[in-house]
């Protein structure tokens, strides 16, 4: 059982390159997530869906954008990548409702310089 | 703004010592998540607590949820060196799971 699987693990990126940080899952998760990790920051949501065709923002948005075409995944585009973007990124599952376990990736470590 | 405050935001300890970490917010929460954090891995989930007062236990962690369900804790007793990672608490707003900024706890041997 694979659960959440993030690629690449590692990336630089040039200022103004753009990309494309891939999230499956193999749970039949209805929900996914995209959070961005820097120090002494936590963890803080980029975007997620409640399911396939259906995504909303979270707290931080800008510089990227999200699709859900399908259940298993939910890949995150930075269009055009600047320094402030240089994090972790994790992608997350779980089932909807109540107080279901979500499930992380190994996250993406990207530089953008 | 963050929804979730955690206390204090490094610990570092000698192996043996007892520790407790801490998650507050100004609002009530119908549960919370305690998550556990490893250099280069993902979070992964520790406990739920739900109920008012509750109190679980997982080994050497105890978590507790405040009778106003505004606050949490986690203390662990006799820390070893493999509970170094970062603490996490997190909450459901919606659909959305929130996070605090976490406590970074280090053990040494």
């Amino acid at each position: 059982n694979a659960g959440v699987t993030q690629t690449p693990k590692f990336q630089v990126l040039k200022t103004g390159q753009s990309m494309t940080l891939q999230c499956a899952q193999d749970m039949n998760h209805e929900y996914m997530s995209w959070y961005r990790q820097d120090p002494g920051m936590g963890l803080r949501l980029i975007h997620y869906s409640v399911g396939a065709g259906i995504t909303d923002q979270g707290e931080v948005p800008n510089g990227y954008n999200v699709s859900r075409s399908t259940t298993e995944d939910f890949p995150l585009r930075l269009l055009s990548a600047a320094p402030s973007q240089t994090s972790v990124y994790f992608c997350a599952s779980s089932y909807l409702g109540g107080d279901t376990e979500a499930f992380f990736g190994q996250g993406t470590r990207l530089t953008v310089v | 703004t963050q929804l979730l405050e955690q206390s204090p935001q490094f610990l570092s300890i000698q192996e043996g010592e007892n520790l407790t970490v801490y998650c507050n917010s100004s609002s009530v929460f119908s549960s919370l998540q305690w998550y556990r954090q490893e250099p280069g891995e993902g979070p992964v989930l520790l406990v739920t607590v739900v109920t008012g007062g509750e109190v679980k236990k997982l080994k050497r962690l105890t978590f507790q949820f405040g009778d106003a369900r505004k606050d949490s804790s986690l203390h662990i007793t006799a820390a070893q060196p493999g509970d170094t990672g970062l603490y996490l608490c997190a909450r459901k707003y919606g659909n959305k799971l929130v996070f605090g900024a976490g406590t970074i706890l280090r053990v040494k041997s």
